[in-house]
Parts: structure tokens; C-alpha cells; sequence
């Protein structure tokens, strides 16, 4: 089935420590997302991928970086996490980059920073 | 600005009844989607719908229906019969029809537990 895979479900790192998060996808999409999603809230876009073409949010911080090496990964790094870091980080793909699209999440990846 | 609103933040039911989640939004836009995710204790963010501001025909899916009403900007989703499965938190959620990226404005959710 085709279908978006994130790496590893669950990840603990250390204050300061950088850390890496990956996705896959097999749908062949063009554009990757990658939301923040904190304790009883709504996901927040951090940024997005499409193709090569990187578009940061205005509002995310600096910590946080994306590398996209093909059309089938897509990497978040963070480069010294701080407490407030800790969250679920979920990946989405959608075929195309255009209003209305159709988002296809992962299960997420669920940070715990010490 | 877009906004989307769920007022609803937690619903309890015993399973088999009825329950509506509601969802209402805000937008300048002519044309807009509207989507329902579902989210169980696992955290994948699970597709149910996708809804285009020019079709108000309700929608049925098994156990599920949803019902859009653009004259009150609200787009309301029913689960019929409900089972303890169903327990998940349900983000109602808005996007642009025009603009070159996918911009998804989500509501808060609503946690729904479905007891015995």
C-alpha cells in the first residue's frame, strides 16, 4: 500500500543534543510537509518541500532545518533542541502544490528532549 | 484570515448513539476546501474527507455523514451508531482553493471517548 512512513516512532534526545527525524513516502508526491504538533493542539506547519523548492514558515525558528535528498525522503532536523521541542512531528505529502489539496500524514514521530 | 473553530473540545457517549461533531469557519475566499481528520491515540492524522465550497451536497460514508451549510459556515460531521473505535480526537480543517501551496488552517479538535 502506498503510504507515508516516519522513523522512528518515538525518539528521546538530550537538551542541546541535534537530532534527526525522517520520512518516507511511497506515493510519488511532489510536495512534503512537516507540522509540529504539541500536547492537545492543533498541527502547526513548520514548512514545506516542493520538489526541491524549500518554503520555510515565518513563524518557525531557526532550530529548525529540513533537507529533502529525493522525491522519496524527507528530513527534519533540530539542531539543539530545548525543552519546548518536545512534541509529535508529523510528515505529510500531497500530490500537487495547490490550494485544496489533499494532505496524506504519517504516524509521527514523538520527540522528548531531557 | 481564516479560522476555524470546534467548540466542542471533549464528547462522551456510550457507544451505538448518535454524535455530531461540530465545526464552523471563517474565510474571505470564494472558493475553499474543507476537510475532517481523524486522530487516534497513535497519532497518525487519518484522512476522512475533503469538501469543495461549491458542492453542498451532504455526504454519507457508512456510519459517517457530514453536513455542509455554507449560508451558516459550518461543516458538520455525524457518526452513527458509534463504537468504541471511534474514540480519537476529530480536527476540522480549511485550505484556499486558490494560492500555490496547500495551506491547511486546522481547528483545535475534539476529543471524542466512546465508552461501553
Amino acid at each position: 500500500d502506498a503510504m507515508v512512513i516516519q522513523n522512528p516512532r518515538y525518539q528521546v534526545t538530550q537538551f542541546g543534543k541535534p537530532v534527526t527525524l525522517s520520512c518516507s513516502q511511497t506515493l510519488n508526491h511532489n510536495v512534503m510537509y512537516w507540522y509540529q504538533q504539541k500536547s492537545s493542539q492543533a498541527p502547526k506547519l513548520l514548512f514545506h518541500y516542493y520538489d526541491k523548492d524549500f518554503n520555510n514558515e515565518a513563524d518557525t525558528p531557526d532550530n529548525f532545518q529540513s533537507r529533502r535528498p529525493n522525491t522519496s525522503f524527507c528530513f527534519l532536523d533540530i539542531r539543539s533542541p530545548g525543552l519546548g521541542d518536545a512534541a509529535m512531528y508529523l510528515c505529510a505529502t500531497s500530490g500537487r502544490l495547490a490550494g485544496g489539496e489533499t494532505q496524506y500524514f504519517g504516524p509521527g514521530t514523538r520527540l522528548l528532549v531531557l | 484570515a481564516q479560522k476555524v473553530t470546534q467548540a466542542q473540545t471533549e464528547i462522551s457517549v456510550v457507544e451505538k448513539e448518535d454524535v455530531t461533531l461540530d465545526c464552523v469557519y471563517e474565510t474571505r475566499d470564494t472558493t475553499y476546501y474543507l476537510f475532517w481528520y481523524k486522530q487516534p491515540p497513535s497519532g497518525e492524522l487519518v484522512f476522512l474527507i475533503r469538501r469543495n465550497s461549491f458542492d453542498e451536497q451532504n455526504e454519507i460514508s457508512g456510519r459517517y455523514s457530514w453536513n455542509f451549510q455554507k449560508s451558516t459556515s459550518s461543516f458538520n460531521f455525524t457518526i452513527t451508531a458509534s463504537q468504541v473505535v471511534d474514540s480519537a480526537v476529530y480536527f476540522c480543517a480549511l485550505s484556499p482553493r486558490t494560492g500555490t501551496a496547500s495551506k491547511l488552517t486546522f481547528g483545535t479538535g475534539t476529543r471524542l471517548q466512546v465508552t461501553l
